[in-house]
């Protein structure tokens, strides 16, 4: 059982680069969720999925695209990168909602230069 | 707007004793509390939780107390060891229809000294 694994741990990428950042998961867990986390600004909310096929956007959105077509699965897209992209980025999963217990996984580290 | 704030960015705490952190909220809408634990370059861990018609949880060495009427909640920890030393981050859900989004505050980071 791996839990919630995210590739790749580091990434830098030049502005306007796009790339996708994966995530996967193998709980059978029906809401999944990706977040950002910067210096001083706690964890931020960007998409989230409560089952394969529906998505949400969350806090802060823009800049970001996910798609959920299977219940293991929720990448997440960067369309053209800007420096203020520049994150730790963490995928998320819990059976029911956010409101029980997320299991994380270990973050990517993404820099654009 | 910060819905959920935690003051204190960093508290340190002798080994054995109480650890206490606090967080407040101003979404009267919220009704589910969470609090998670963060190493360096890993993911947040889930620790307790706590629904809003409680106004305490325990588990083990942790306790959560929720204050409604003040809009705060905080984390007791006893005792504190040197392994707790990490940054927690609190957490507040608010169901809207059929999802629910988490609001996490700023985190504060507990240093547990020998």
């Amino acid at each position: 059982n791996a839990g919630v694994t995210q590739t790749p741990k580091f990434q830098v990428l030049k502005t306007g680069q796009s790339m996708t950042l994966q995530c996967a998961q193998d709980m059978n867990h029906e809401y999944m969720s990706w977040y950002r986390q910067d210096p001083g600004m706690g964890l931020r909310l960007i998409h989230y999925s409560v089952g394969a096929g529906i998505t949400d956007q969350g806090e802060v959105p823009n800049g970001y695209n996910v798609s959920r077509s299977t219940t293991e699965d929720f990448p997440l897209r960067l369309l053209s990168a800007a420096p203020s992209q520049t994150s730790v980025y963490f995928c998320a999963s819990s059976y029911s909602g956010p409101a029980r217990q997320q299991y994380f996984g270990p973050g990517t580290r993404l820099t654009v230069t | 707007d910060q819905q959920v704030k935690q003051n204190s960015p960093s508290l340190s705490v002798q080994e054995g004793r109480i650890s206490i952190l606090n967080c407040d909220y101003t979404n009267s809408m919220f009704d589910y509390f969470l609090w998670y634990k963060k190493y360096p370059a890993e993911g947040p861990t889930f620790l307790i939780s706590i629904s809003s018609i409680k106004d305490k949880n325990e588990d083990g060495r942790f306790t959560v107390f929720l204050n409604k009427s003040a809009k705060h909640l905080s984390l007791h920890i006893v005792p504190s060891q040197p392994g707790d030393s990490a940054v927690y981050f609190c957490a507040a859900s608010r169901t809207t229809g059929t999802a629910s989004k988490l609001t996490f505050g700023t985190g504060t980071r507990l240093q547990v000294t020998l």
